[in-house]
């Protein structure tokens, strides 16, 4: 089957700092992309989500990047808080499909 | 407006038991998704269902697992004859349509 994967597993910024997580995914046919947050003991929690007829969408402090190109999504954080440590996952998915691939997830963790 | 409900938090079952996993969708939403989750590890789907459907469940074992989401009532998934590799952190999702998922805060099974 079609995988979504990250490029690191681990990531640590000092608090303030700006943050990206990368996220490679492998079915060029996805056509809707979505990054989650998960803290400790807790679900998935959705942050910000995009569609492929985009290359960049804004949210409050957090900004997604997608290169259709090269397969290529990020999450870029502004400012990352404490708040921000979490695992976060990149989901993809197609237009009308069942279901959500999540890749594995990069734990970041901020440093005060 | 509540968010996805799921009990119980935290479930112990000795092998050879049955395990119940409940699940009340957000207000309004008529899709329903359970993901299992290994340590460490993304979310894999495990099945889609809408009101007393099941759309697509080719993600769960077709053996033990069997999931339902009746007229009345929460969404159930149910796994007999639980054996140690079934201990994972199981959530439920729901939507008001595909694509957007709003999670609970999960299950964690132990199997003893």
């Amino acid at each position: 089957g079609e995988s979504v994967g990250l490029h690191l597993p681990t990531l640590s910024v000092q608090e303030g700092d700006n943050s990206i997580i990368n996220c490679a995914y492998s079915n060029s046919a996805s056509d809707y992309f979505i990054w989650y947050k998960q803290e400790s003991g807790k679900g998935p929690q959705f942050i910000i989500d995009i569609r492929s007829n985009m290359d960049k969408r804004q949210g409050q402090r957090v900004t997604v990047l997608l290169n259709k190109t090269v397969k290529h999504l990020s999450l870029q954080i502004a400012a990352t808080q404490p708040g921000d440590s979490a695992v976060y996952f990149c989901a993809e998915t197609l237009t009308g499909a069942n279901n959500l691939f999540f890749g594995t997830g990069t734990r970041l963790t901020v440093i005060p | 407006n509540a968010g996805v409900m799921q009990n119980p938090r935290h479930l112990v079952r000795r092998r050879g038991q049955e395990a119940r996993l409940r699940c009340s969708p957000m207000k309004g939403h008529s899709h329903v998704y359970w993901y299992r989750q290994l340590p460490e590890e993304g979310l894999k789907f495990m099945v889609y269902l809408q009101k007393e459907n099941i759309i697509d469940e080719s993600g769960m074992p077709k053996e033990r697992f069997s999931a339902e989401f009746p007229k009345e009532g929460p969404s159930i998934l149910r796994i007999q004859q639980v054996v140690r590799g079934d201990s994972a952190a199981y959530f439920c999702a729901s939507s008001p349509r595909k694509e957007k998922l709003f999670f609970g805060s999960g299950t964690q099974l132990s199997v003893l």
